[in-house]
């Protein structure tokens, strides 16, 4: 069955940076487009970014532009985000989730892993 | 795009029809997806393209819509059922999610 497992997170310093990882198993990661999710505590759910299954096409949060950007592995089925310039805000559970056929939907995810951006 | 769910808190009981509305602030087509969060637990997809229900969902939870308005209506309330709801529109980068709909018991 599918599988995504997120780690990576931790508590960092404002201004740091860290990079969050997505294994991937039981489908076909090199062939499937994936997004990252993620939730601060206690609250909604934010869209972060989003990376074609080939890495050619990246989309992201106007509130991450410029500080995050989002990478694949295809021969490790790893997907990456690479967070830089933590602000206090950025404080969330990060998951990564499989986007279902044709994009239409995000139909499978991880249960997220927590970063925690505190002096 | 911003999504608006209403209403952000809904108290019911077991056996209740209740229904949650999502509006988007320009058009979406048909381009909406509802999720079930349940707490300390990742999102699950109910249904996407505002009315196709994800295979495995209950019958009970169905969606209707086009454009700028959307519901998602849960004909009749099991106890699994209290969680949060989220739509989310994967019209046009970058995608969204309204701010949710907490389900509480009654």
């Amino acid at each position: 069955q599918v599988q995504l497992a997120e780690s990576g997170g931790g508590v960092v310093q404002p201004g740091g940076s860290l990079r969050l990882s997505c294994a991937a198993s039981g489908f076909t990661f090199s062939s499937t487009d994936m997004h990252w999710v993620r939730q601060a505590p206690g609250k909604g759910l934010e869209w972060v970014s989003f990376i074609r299954y080939d890495g050619t096409n990246k989309h992201y949060a106007d509130s991450v532009k410029g500080r995050i950007t989002i990478s694949r592995d295809n021969s490790k089925n790893t997907l990456y985000l690479q967070v830089d310039s933590l602000r206090a805000e950025d404080t969330a559970v990060y998951h990564c989730a499989k986007a279902g056929p044709l994009n239409w939907n995000l139909d499978q995810w991880g249960q997220g892993t927590l970063v925690t951006v505190s002096s | 795009i911003q999504l608006t769910q209403s209403p952000s808190f809904l108290s019911a009981s077991v056996g209740d029809r209740v229904t949650i509305t999502c509006r988007a602030s320009q058009g979406i087509s048909s381009y909406l997806a509802w999720y079930q969060q349940k707490p300390g637990k990742a999102p699950k997809l109910l249904i996407y393209r505002a009315s196709t229900l994800q295979s495995g969902v209950p019958s009970r939870f169905s969606g209707s819509g086009s454009g700028t308005e959307f519901t998602l209506t849960i004909s009749s309330l099991q106890p699994e059922d209290f969680a949060t709801y989220y739509c989310q529109q994967l019209n046009t980068y970058p995608y969204s999610f309204g701010q949710g709909t907490k389900l509480e018991i009654k």
